[in-house]
């Protein structure tokens, strides 16, 4: 089944202390990418990734680091989380010819 | 430059009586085009995509929607809303694959009333 896995899909963690969301696809996408969605502003771009090694900003890169050191995952890094970073994140897969988005589950993010 | 405008931000319908949930884009290119619907604590699902085919796209759950070059919208409709159908709904825009170039709508939430 083709699928988009985040992990973990909840969390509370403390200011400071860094934590890692995973992300893996299994439908051999060149582009993946990082959302965060926040009440009342939609979903919003953090980092995207055209293909391995190859990562660039998105609209709210500030806070936050990605890696794209293989095709099928392209984590998410918040080295020091800050209450702010308190957000529902979402990773995507893009691929075919129409450019069809495919989503993980979330991960609800909590800093305190 | 492209962007993609949802015009409600809610909209309240009654079970049973017709869903209409507006979307207008703005592309110099000939876009493809997407519906997504997100139920609480869910991540976003593709209801239904135009990609420069068929104008009317149907999608899953009676959802369809109308590409109208010359208006430039995307329109979701159902006839009958159900109670299932209360989520937050996304209209999103691409131009081509292999890059980032994905606009989404602020969303439109809604509501279903018994």
């Amino acid at each position: 089944e083709a699928q988009v896995t985040q992990n973990p899909r909840y969390l509370i963690t403390v200011t400071g202390k860094k934590l890692t969301v995973t992300c893996s696809q299994n439908m051999n996408h060149e582009y993946m990418s990082w959302y965060r969605q926040d009440p009342g502003l939609g979903l919003r771009q953090i980092y995207y990734s055209m293909n391995v090694e190859v990562t660039d900003k998105g609209d709210v890169p500030e806070g936050y680091k990605v890696s794209r050191k293989e095709k099928r995952n392209f984590p998410l890094i918040l080295e020091s989380p800050s209450p702010n970073q308190t957000s529902l994140y979402f990773c995507a897969s893009k691929g075919g010819n129409t450019g069809e988005l495919f989503f993980g589950e979330g991960s609800r993010l909590t800093v305190l | 430059a492209q962007s993609v405008t949802q015009l409600d931000s809610h909209v309240s319908v009654s079970e049973g009586t017709p869903v209409l949930l507006r979307c207008n884009y703005s592309s110099s290119y000939s876009p493809s085009l997407f519906w997504y619907v997100q139920h609480p604590n869910k991540g976003l699902q593709l209801l239904l995509k135009y990609t420069s085919a068929a104008t009317l796209v149907k999608g899953i759950n009676g959802f369809e929607a109308e590409f109208k070059k010359s208006e430039t919208s995307f329109h979701l409709t159902k006839p009958s809303a159900h109670m299932s159908d209360a989520a937050e709904y996304f209209c999103v825009v691409t131009l081509r694959t292999g890059a980032n170039n994905l606009f989404f709508g602020t969303g439109t939430r809604l509501t279903v009333i018994p």
